[in-house]
């Protein structure tokens, strides 16, 4: 069984740098999803895919924030010159669409530590 | 804004207990989704709810909407060990009436369930 894959699952990076994560959607989901989850909170919503088009961008998606899912495959979330303040857990989840809205597949997140 | 507020955030009880966690919004949603998150891992989907009124159950877990799609409860049975996680409710925004599966989720409910 082949869920959704997210690489690195941890990155402790120096305040300044530049750091990129990978999903890799469950193969025939058509909808990628990225969302930020903070310690003792739920998920947050920050951008979603439809094949390769991002049809949406949240507001919490500053312009050092950049997605990209170039052959509507997998997707990349780089965050150019980190800042303290986004240091969290970054989740990636894909759905088809075919079925019941909104049950999203989650993957296993990548947990950014900015020192 | 939509916000999904969750009571309680914590809940810490003896194996064998009952329990029941709330989600309540004053915004109407499509649908609503229970998730649990386990530590370090992505949520995982337990059961998604659409009409007004409905209860799902799952084993020793029950789910039910509002009539007017606004609140849900998850009432757990003779909680186990094993429920221990966090718990999420999220409810879909339907954007013209097409669901795309962005989530307002809840702040959560940490359960604890001690031997």
């Amino acid at each position: 069984d082949t869920g959704v894959s997210q690489d690195p699952r941890h990155k402790i990076t120096k305040r300044g740098q530049n750091v990129t994560f990978r999903c890799d959607p469950i193969s025939e989901h058509n909808r990628l999803y990225w969302y930020r989850q903070t310690l003792g909170q739920g998920p947050e919503f920050l951008t979603y895919f439809q094949n390769e088009a991002q049809l949406e961008k949240s507001r919490l998606l500053s312009d050092r924030f950049s997605a990209e899912r170039p052959k509507g495959s997998f997707s990349t979330l780089e965050i150019q010159r980190t800042e303290q303040g986004d240091s969290a857990m970054y989740l990636c989840a894909s759905s088809s669409g075919q079925v019941s809205p909104g049950e999203l597949f989650f993957g296993e997140g990548s947990r950014l530590t900015v020192l | 804004t939509q916000l999904l507020e969750q009571s309680p955030q914590f809940l810490s009880i003896q194996e064998g207990e009952n329990l029941t966690v709330y989600c309540n919004s004053s915004s109407v949603f499509s649908s609503l989704q229970w998730y649990r998150q386990e530590p370090g891992e992505g949520p995982v989907l337990l059961v998604t709810v659409v009409t007004g009124g409905e209860v799902k159950k799952l084993k020793r877990l029950t789910f039910q909407f509002g009539d007017a799609r606004k609140d849900s409860s998850l009432h757990i049975t003779a909680a186990q060990p094993g429920d221990t996680g966090l718990y999420l409710c999220a409810g879909d925004t339907n954007a013209g009436g097409t669901s795309y599966g962005k989530l307002t989720f809840g702040q959560g409910t940490i359960l604890t369930v001690h031997p």
